[in-house]
């Protein structure tokens, strides 16, 4: 039973627009919060993450919102560019023993 | 940060047969885990692997299937064992980093098997 989940599971985004992807999970115990971003023939890398004591994060084009009570969170891409297109994964996790549960991928596109 | 190499990166086997995956690591780290995942899929945990101690495995995975070694702190390796054509996959091998208020897994670039 996969208990993170992604939306949507596909996006094509112009560039230039803001790229959105969700992320809602069910285990309330989770207290860490990345997004990682993988490319093909590559493994997954930490791109941004949050810590549940803020409700947002940026870190250049990259913000992350996280929304506790609804158990949800997302990642905004601004400028979105070529280079950006890759699969994002979220991976909610527990801080303290490094374990990490992936979420079910969304494949961004960004068109020129 | 951690640099991670992951052999072979790919390879072709006949089913039956078992091969063993390595990952090396460029420091010590305790945790390493390995993960399968299917081409466009997500990551799913096979096990963890701690120096010194029994590999903890996932729902659904077995020592039997999927024996693992840690007979160190920068390696590992994950063997597949009698390989049936639902064994293709990427396995992908990580390492579990801490510290300045991040949880970081740096991830090998995956070894892409195919059984036939």
């Amino acid at each position: 039973q996969q208990q993170v989940k992604q939306s949507p599971q596909s996006l094509i985004v112009q560039k230039g627009g803001i790229s959105i992807i969700n992320c809602a999970y069910e285990n309330t115990a989770f207290d860490y919060f990345p997004w990682y971003q993988q490319f093909p023939g590559k493994g997954p890398a930490l791109l941004i993450a949050i810590r549940p004591d803020v409700s947002e994060k940026k870190e250049g084009r990259f913000t992350i919102s996280f929304n506790k009570s609804a158990k949800q969170f997302s990642l905004h891409i601004m400028d979105s560019q070529p280079g950006d297109s890759a699969t994002y994964f979220c991976a909610p996790g527990d801080f303290g023993n490094e374990k990490l549960t992936f979420g079910t991928g969304t494949r961004l596109t960004i068109i020129p | 940060s951690a640099v991670i190499s992951q052999k072979p990166s790919r390879d072709i086997c006949q089913r039956g047969t078992s091969l063993t995956i390595q990952c090396q690591v460029d420091s010590q780290v305790t945790m390493m885990f390995w993960y399968r995942q299917q081409p466009g899929q997500s990551l799913t945990l096979i096990a963890t692997a701690n120096q010194g101690s029994e590999a903890t495995y996932e729902s659904g995975f077995v020592i039997d299937k999927f024996p693992i070694s840690r007979p160190n702190l920068t390696f590992s390796t994950l063997t597949v064992s009698n390989m049936s054509p639902e064994d293709s996959s990427i396995y992908l091998c990580s390492v579990g980093y801490r510290g300045q208020g991040k949880n970081i897994q740096y991830f090998g670039a995956g070894t892409r098997l195919s059984v036939l």
